[in-house]
């Protein structure tokens, strides 16, 4: 089973606020990656990081949606700006290598 | 871009009937293909995966063969579980460019009744 921590759980947030979810990437695991799932099971992945530097990042994520994984501390990821169409599933995942990648429970956002 | 199709939106079986799951890919090189599987309220579970033509995935009883020829990894199980029930996923992992990013189908919600 998977060792990722994700908090919180669950976040409810109105139009326009700020929301904030952390991870916690299993020991050992110097690759983090963040996925949305929609309401349709459909992934969509966010930006991922090697240590503390990103990797790559979508389009999307560099307008209103920062992420960061400081050394000893939590990585996260923040919308600075939430609208209805981001209520869905983030997910965290981490890897020894990048291929295999262990998901923790997700953060459901819900964007009123 | 790379894509994952499984044909299958949902599939209802009884306890102890023979499971398929069709997975197609199209991608450039030679990708890493996944099986996960997501319960209710929990993020996906890596079930295997496979790197190269012929190369066998197995786990929990369910198994998958990497052919590069159909560009197909087809999830088999022989006997299902009223545990099994859950959503399955076909994914590939293509790392041209250091990306790594998991490229997912649209998964198949199984249904095991006893």
């Amino acid at each position: 089973n998977s060792k990722v921590i994700q908090t919180p759980r669950y976040l409810v947030k109105g139009q326009g606020q700020k929301a904030k979810m952390r991870c916690i990437p299993e020991k050992g695991h110097p690759v983090v990656f963040w996925y949305q799932q929609n309401k349709n099971n459909e992934f969509k992945f966010l930006i991922n990081f090697q240590n503390q530097e990103v990797l790559q990042q979508i389009d999307m994520t560099e307008k209103r949606f920062s992420a960061e994984c400081p050394s000893n501390s939590p990585c996260s990821l923040e919308i600075q700006s939430s609208e209805a169409g981001d209520s869905a599933l983030y997910l965290c995942a981490s890897s020894r290598d990048g291929y295999e990648q262990y998901f923790g429970p997700g953060t459901r956002l819900t964007v009123l | 871009g790379d894509s994952v199709t499984q044909t299958e939106g949902q599939v209802a079986l009884s306890e102890e009937d023979f499971l398929t799951i069709h997975c197609n890919y199209s991608a450039s090189g030679y990708p890493t293909l996944f099986w996960y599987v997501q319960y209710p309220g929990e993020g996906p579970q890596l079930l295997f995966r496979a790197s190269r033509d012929k190369e066998k995935g197995s786990s929990r009883g369910f198994e998958a063969t990497y052919d590069k020829g159909t560009t197909s990894f087809h999830l088999r199980k022989a006997s299902v579980q009223e545990s099994d029930s859950a959503v399955y996923y076909c994914a590939l992992l293509n790392s041209g460019g250091s990306n790594y990013k998991l490229t997912f189908g649209k998964g198949t919600l199984l249904t095991v009744t006893p």
